[in-house]
């Protein structure tokens, strides 16, 4: 079964410290793994995306990297500011198939306290 | 940001009402996407369409219905709303030619029936 699992649920840190959010999947065959940020009642923004020969990109203050090998990938926030408090999310697409799906995850919720 | 619009964005209405929300994408895209997402929760596909005149049912089961008469249009109808279709609605297109599968995703309607 194709799934996407990410962790922490939640996690809270001070503004200035960095953190690491992981997400693990089991999408077969695999395309690409992509990170969306979502603010709350907004809908997901794409932060990176990763393809099977990628293992790390970076977006400024974000940088994804992935081992396709254990199925595995983080996105790793330095100096975390206010305005990264959102819902992050890892979504992984699957190769072959026309209608394009993505398979989500329900979110790590990082809140940035001041 | 993507040309991705939804209306309304906040929703509330007793139970029995018909009620439409409306999805609008300037960018031409061939493929779109009805999602339903519940706080905490990954996002669910609930109706898909690959362009006009073409719409077809997502993984979970829903009581709404879409139409797609127009490429930029996507608009998602519940005939009889019930306190169990209290949710958060987003609407997704994509680009046929995008091999990165990336979905842009609208601002959501949060939709509560009383």
């Amino acid at each position: 079964k194709n799934q996407v699992e990410q962790s922490p649920q939640s996690l809270i840190i001070l503004e200035g410290k960095n953190c690491t959010l992981q997400c693990n999947y089991t999408v077969s065959p695999f395309s690409n793994l992509r990170w969306y940020k979502q603010d709350t009642g907004r809908g997901p923004v794409s932060l990176t995306i990763m393809t099977f020969s990628e293992n790390t990109k970076s977006n400024g203050r974000y940088t994804a990297t992935l081992d396709a090998d254990t199925k595995q990938s983080s996105l790793h926030i330095t100096a975390s500011q206010l305005s990264d408090s959102a819902s992050y999310i890892c979504v992984v697409s699957d190769r072959g198939s026309t209608l394009g799906r993505l398979y989500f995850g329900r979110g790590t919720q990082l809140t940035v306290w001041p | 940001e993507a040309d991705i619009y939804q209306t309304p964005r906040y929703l509330v209405i007793g139970t029995g009402k018909k009620i439409t929300l409306e999805c609008s994408q300037t960018m031409g895209h061939d493929k779109m996407y009805w999602y339903q997402q519940d706080p905490g929760m990954e996002l669910h596909l609930i109706h898909y369409s690959y362009g006009v005149n073409s719409t077809e049912k997502g993984d979970l089961s829903s009581e709404s219905t879409v139409s797609r008469i127009r490429t930029e249009h996507f608009p998602l109808t519940l005939e009889s709303a019930r306190p169990s279709h209290t949710s958060q609605y987003l609407c997704a297109s994509r680009g046929i030619a995008d091999s990165y599968n990336e979905q842009f995703f609208g601002p959501g309607t949060r939709l509560t029936v009383l």
